[in-house]
C-alpha cells in the first residue's frame, strides 16, 4: 500500500526550539507539499517542492523553511518555534501533472509549543 | 483568485440516507478535482479523483460528478451509514499542481 509517512503523530516542543517535522513518501511522487491546519481557516500552504533541491513558498511560509535533499523526503523546519505555530501539520505528495495524478497526505503531526 | 465553496457546511442525517454534498469553484480551468474524508484529529483520506476530461468516478457507494463549465461538483453518498461520519473536503488541483481546498462538510449520520 502506497504511503507518505509523517515521523511523529504528537510532538511538543518549547518555544524558541528549533523543531523538524519529517515526511517521507514511497511512491517516487516529484511533488511534495507541506499544509498547516487550524480550526476556521483550514488548510493553508507553507511550502511545496516540485523536485530534489527545490522548494517553492506557499501561502504562509514566514517562521518556516524546508529541506528536500532527496526524492522521498521533504523536511518542514521551524526555526524558532513560537506558541503560534502550534497546529496540525500534513504533508502530502502527488505525481507531476498527468492521468493518475492526485494528492496523497500522511496522517498528521500535531505540534504543541509550550 | 479560485475559491472553492462547498455546501451545506453541516448535516446530520439518520442512518440509510443518501446525501449529495455540493461543491462549487469560481475558476473553470483546473486540472483535477479530488474529494477527501478526514476524520477528526486525523489526515486527510483520498475517496475520489476526477480528471478534468471525465464527468464522475465512482468507488462503492460513493459517486462524484464534475462539471467544469459551471463550475460545480458532486459526492453522492448511497444508503449513508454511521462510519460515514466525518469533514468531505472538496479540492482542485491547478495547473500547478497546487490543491485548493473548499471549506468542508462536516457529516454526522446516526443510527
Amino acid at each position: 500500500d502506497v504511503k507518505v509517512t509523517q515521523s511523529s503523530r504528537y510532538l511538543v516542543k518549547r518555544t524558541g526550539e528549533k523543531v523538524f517535522l519529517e515526511c517521507v513518501q514511497d511512491m517516487d511522487h516529484e511533488n511534495m507539499f507541506w499544509y498547516r491546519q487550524d480550526p476556521g481557516l483550514g488548510l493553508r500552504l507553507i511550502y511545496f517542492s516540485y523536485d530534489v533541491k527545490m522548494k517553492e513558498k506557499g501561502d504562509i511560509p514566514e517562521g518556516y523553511s524546508v529541506s528536500r535533499e532527496k526524492k522521498e523526503r521533504f523536511s518542514l523546519i521551524l526555526e524558532s518555534a513560537s506558541t503560534n505555530q502550534t497546529s496540525m501539520y500534513l504533508c502530502a505528495s502527488s505525481q507531476r501533472k498527468g492521468p493518475t495524478g492526485g494528492y496523497t497526505f500522511g496522517s498528521g503531526t500535531r505540534l504543541t509549543v509550550v | 483568485k479560485q475559491e472553492v465553496t462547498q455546501i451545506p457546511a453541516a448535516l446530520s442525517v439518520p442512518e440509510g440516507e443518501n446525501l449529495v454534498l455540493n461543491c462549487s469553484f469560481t475558476d473553470s480551468a483546473i486540472y483535477n478535482l479530488q474529494w477527501f474524508r478526514q476524520d477528526p484529529g486525523k489526515g486527510l483520506t483520498s475517496l475520489l479523483l476526477i480528471q478534468s476530461s471525465q464527468r464522475e468516478q465512482t468507488s462503492g457507494r460513493l459517486n462524484a460528478s464534475l462539471d467544469k463549465s459551471s463550475g460545480r461538483s458532486t459526492l453522492y453518498i448511497a444508503a449513508s451509514q454511521p462510519g460515514d461520519s466525518a469533514t468531505y473536503l472538496c479540492a482542485v488541483i491547478d495547473n500547478t499542481d497546487k490543491l485548493i481546498f473548499g471549506t468542508g462538510t462536516r457529516l454526522q449520520v446516526f443510527p
